[in-house]
């Protein structure tokens, strides 16, 4: 059965850095892209980042380039995003998603998700 | 950067058919993937590549793509429909659009 469980989710102060981690089983975790996404409580999804296979490539929305890095360890069947430079619009549900093969494949699989608030 | 344009609703009796569209400078162009959330539940795949159902995805759900309006096609919508419903495209720059995503009610 495939599982994705998100961890590392809580309340930061802005400005602050949180980390987060999915970690996955059930299936070949290296042989799949595997993406970020992010709701804001009532609002639509909004992607955020993903990464190939081996961690070579990677691509990150325009709203958190900079300030968040996504990467994986393919051994531990872990993936993260580290974030920094938290904002209070950066509150929301923080998905960990699989896709396909391809950078292009959709997203097939979705975790539950953890939530991530900023406030003072 | 390339913007999807969803209807904030959509109402439809039950036993009806419910259309969701999803506009985009020749979205036909480019694979459209749909997605429903029920409330507080993660998203779950309904359409991959314009028309092609995943795994356990009922018959009732269908898609289409022409021109610049994609469309998510639930026929004989039941009660249990009733959801949030999101389309996706693949941006060549490398990152996912979704659209604002609609809100279908089931009267």
């Amino acid at each position: 059965e495939v599982q994705l469980l998100e961890s590392g989710g809580g309340l930061v102060q802005p400005g602050g850095s949180l980390r987060l981690s999915c970690a996955a089983s059930g299936f070949k975790f290296g042989a799949y892209w595997m993406n970020w996404v992010r709701q804001v409580s009532g609002k639509g999804l909004e992607w955020v980042a993903n990464i190939e296979h081996d961690g070579n490539m990677k691509f990150s929305a325009d709203s958190v380039k900079g300030r968040f890095t996504v990467s994986r360890d393919n051994d531990k069947n872990l993936l993260y995003l580290q974030m920094n430079s938290l904002g209070v619009e950066d509150t929301a549900v923080y998905y960990c998603a699989r896709a396909g093969d391809f950078s292009s494949s959709p997203i097939d699989f979705w975790g539950q998700g953890t939530l991530v608030t900023v406030s003072s | 950067s390339y913007v999807l344009t969803q209807p904030p609703s959509v109402s439809v009796a039950p036993g009806k058919t419910a259309r969701i569209p999803c506009g985009g400078d020749n979205i036909e162009a480019k694979s459209v993937h749909w997605y429903q959330q029920q409330p507080g539940q993660a998203p779950v795949p309904v359409i991959h590549y314009d028309r092609d159902r995943p795994s356990g995805i009922p018959e009732r759900f269908s898609g289409s793509n022409s021109g610049n309006t994609a469309t998510l096609t639930i026929s004989r919508v039941e009660a249990g429909d009733e959801a949030d419903y999101y389309c996706q495209v693949w941006d060549r720059s490398g990152h996912w659009v979704f659209g604002g995503g609609t809100k279908l009610t089931v009267l």
